[in-house]
């Protein structure tokens, strides 16, 4: 059984940026497309993007000026890097293997 | 992009009732790629059908899934209380991938 954990800060600063780290257990980070997917306090799900274990990577356009996912697979890990972060940017952010193996999440509260 | 409209926004109804919650996309989606999930509050979501109208392993069986094209239908045939939850549809085979924005299934 696969399982996913959310690992980073919990609060970033305006205008910093974002970054989380997801650790894959229970299986290879090879073979799949790993994603980030997340969700507003009290709001919906938005896909931010995800990357295939070549390294090759899609992105939202929406977010796609300042996402950055990559993938180790030497660890067992992918990473989400989002800059120039505002308030809009806080959420729950999930690492998400789709549509099977979800993260637990982990929020992170963008202030000053 | 594909966008998935979710109806209702919120859907009351009591235990042992029949609940349909519809997913209308903007253009067709590769029904292999379509799938339900389930959210409670602070939780994750929970994939319950995959492909349209496969159950995930864990799925009860009154859960069904149904549709093709652009319109897409989970049903829960007898409501439980543990069913009453947030319901999101996904479409993961055209980026970027897309959700609804959720059902909500609440007690009446």
């Amino acid at each position: 059984q696969v399982q996913l954990q959310e690992s980073g800060p919990g609060h970033v600063k305006p205008s910093e940026t974002l970054s989380l780290t997801c650790t894959v257990s229970g299986g290879s980070a090879t073979g799949y497309y790993w994603s980030w997917i997340r969700q507003p306090p009290g709001k919906g799900l938005e896909w931010i993007g995800n990357v295939h274990y070549s390294g090759r990577s899609n992105y939202n356009p929406s977010l796609k000026s300042r996402v950055t996912i990559s993938v180790d697979t030497s660890k067992n890990q992918f990473s989400l890097r989002l800059t120039s972060v505002t308030a809009a940017d806080t959420a729950v952010y999930y690492c998400v293997s789709i549509p099977d193996y979800w993260g637990q999440g982990t929020l992170v509260t963008v202030s000053s | 992009e594909i966008v998935l409209t979710q109806s209702p926004g919120t859907l009351s109804l009591s235990p042992g009732e029949r609940a349909t919650l519809s997913c209308r996309a903007s253009q067709s989606v590769t029904s292999t790629y379509f799938a339900w999930y389930q959210q409670k509050p602070g939780q994750a979501p929970r994939l319950l059908i995959y492909s349209a109208s496969r159950r995930a392993t864990g799925t009860p069986d009154r859960f069904s899934g149904s549709g093709s094209g652009t319109d897409f239908t989970l049903t829960i045939s007898r409501l439980e209380p543990e069913d009453f939850a947030v319901y999101y549809c996904q479409q993961y085979g055209s980026s970027p991938e897309t959700f609804g924005q959720g059902t909500k299934v609440e007690i009446k």
